[in-house]
């Protein structure tokens, strides 16, 4: 079956430091992959998305990278701040008619000043 | 644009019982998902509608059923409520089956006693 693996473990990290945030998968090969911002009690927040045939894609201090033959993506947050402490959702998704975007479980990374 | 508005917020059933939530898309788009979150996990894909036909299904039990309406709102009705059905319930609108990114509503904070 379809499995997302994300960091189970909390990521602390000193603020101004690069956060790197990993999301594997396995068992499909999803057409684009979503990276999602929770925080406690609300919904998730879309931050980006990245497609198969692109390798690289950034946002202000956000990078991601897609690397379909290590089923991969890595989450990069540049000069990390304490107002990006967060749960952040990995979501890769099919390109099919039906798609649906199924979440990891998610790393709460905390940023201490 | 005023983004998605789920309702109630919290809602406290008894288990056997029926619930409705609602929800009402973003101005625009035309695909709706439903999302279950328990605590310390991330959403889990219910089932997706796109005009007014549902195109995608997770492993949830026929209870769980949905509609969409002509305007895009969304429904997600649960029969025969049970104790494990306490969660965060999410809908999440996008244009043209989410190759946009997804926005989600604050959800329904659900509890079966």
């Amino acid at each position: 079956s379809q499995k997302i693996e994300q960091n189970s473990e909390a990521l602390n990290i000193q603020e101004g430091k690069t956060a790197t945030l990993t999301c594997n998968y396995t068992n499909y090969s999803p057409a684009y992959l979503q990276w999602y911002r929770q925080d406690p009690g609300r919904g998730p927040v879309f931050l980006l998305l990245i497609r198969e045939n692109e390798k690289e894609k950034r946002k202000e201090r956000l990078k991601v990278t897609f690397d379909t033959t290590l089923k991969q993506s890595l989450f990069h947050i540049t000069a990390s701040q304490p107002a990006d402490s967060a749960t952040y959702l990995c979501a890769p998704a099919s390109g099919s008619s039906a798609s649906k975007i199924i979440f990891g479980s998610g790393t709460r990374l905390s940023i201490r000043p | 644009e005023t983004g998605v508005t789920q309702s109630p917020t919290h809602l406290i059933k008894t288990r056997g019982q029926q619930v409705t939530l609602r929800c009402s898309s973003q101005s625009g788009h035309n695909t709706v998902s439903w999302y279950q979150q328990a605590l310390g996990q991330g959403p889990q894909f219910i089932f997706q509608y796109y005009r007014e036909e549902e195109n995608g299904r997770g492993n949830f039990p026929p209870r769980f059923s949905g509609l969409q309406f002509p305007n895009y709102s969304s429904e997600l009705n649960v029969n025969a409520l049970e104790l494990d059905d306490s969660a965060l319930y999410l809908c999440a609108s996008t244009l043209s089956q989410g190759h946009y990114g997804y926005t989600f509503g604050s959800g329904t904070r659900l509890t079966v006693v």
